[in-house]
């Protein structure tokens, strides 16, 4: 079975600072992805960032960046200068690989992380 | 370039009704999932369908819930007899392939049962 676990319920940073959020997972596959989420007070899913598990290089778009450290099965976004706009509830989130039963389709989330940005 | 639209956005439903939640995927893919999200708590998989095919719906709860995906129009996630514990935000999403890489989500229909 698959597990997200995002241990911070809510994070407070200033304006312009970076912040990380923390995610560690746990999962048997040898093949899986990790991906980040942003949902603001409006209440869509914005997709940030993927990972794969045989990525080499940590994936950056743009403000975002995936801090993955595979040994200790963990998989931190990093923000960077933040912006007011950045506030909203973010979850991390794994796809299995072809070992789950074959249900590489589902995402498994965490119980998220409400992002708070201070002017 | 629409992405997924999901209506309504908001639903009111006393108990004991029907709910019927409507999913326009992307269009081109054809792939639909749906996911329900509790207050306070990440999205949890209920349903995976293709056109006309559920191809796994091992997260819907046993009674009640069903779901559709026909060759026209949109998914439909339909509720019967609601309670209210139901009430919650239900998202769909649509991929081209299957597999959550090429995931796009809709902006979630938030059900409210009375």
């Amino acid at each position: 079975a698959q597990k997200i676990t995002q241990t911070q319920p809510g994070m407070f940073v200033q304006e312009k600072e970076a912040v990380t959020l923390d995610c560690t997972y746990d999962t048997s596959d040898p093949s899986y992805g990790l991906f980040w989420y942003k949902q603001p007070s409006s209440g869509e899913m914005i997709f940030l960032i993927y990972q794969g598990s045989y990525d080499q290089q940590n994936a950056t778009e743009g403000r975002y960046s995936l801090n993955f450290q595979k040994a200790r099965k963990s998989a931190n976004l990093v923000i960077s200068a933040s912006q007011l706009g950045d506030s909203a509830m973010y979850f991390c989130a794994m796809r299995g690989g072809m070992n789950s039963g074959g249900s590489n389709y589902k995402l498994t989330f965490g119980k998220g992380t409400l992002l708070t940005v201070n002017p | 370039n629409a992405g997924v639209m999901q209506n309504p956005r908001h639903l009111v439903r006393r108990r004991g009704q029907e709910a019927r939640l409507r999913c326009s995927p992307v269009k081109g893919h054809s792939h639909v999932y749906w996911y329900r999200q509790l207050p306070e708590e990440g999205l949890k998989f209920m349903v995976y369908l293709q056109k006309e095919n559920i191809i796994d719906e091992s997260g819907m709860p046993k009674e009640r819930f069903s779901a559709e995906f026909p060759k026209e129009g949109p998914s439909i996630l339909r509720i019967q007899q609601v309670v209210r514990g139901d009430s919650a935000a239900y998202f769909c999403a649509s991929s081209h392939l299957d597999g959550p890489s090429g995931y796009t989500f809709g902006s979630g229909t938030r059900l409210t049962v009375v």
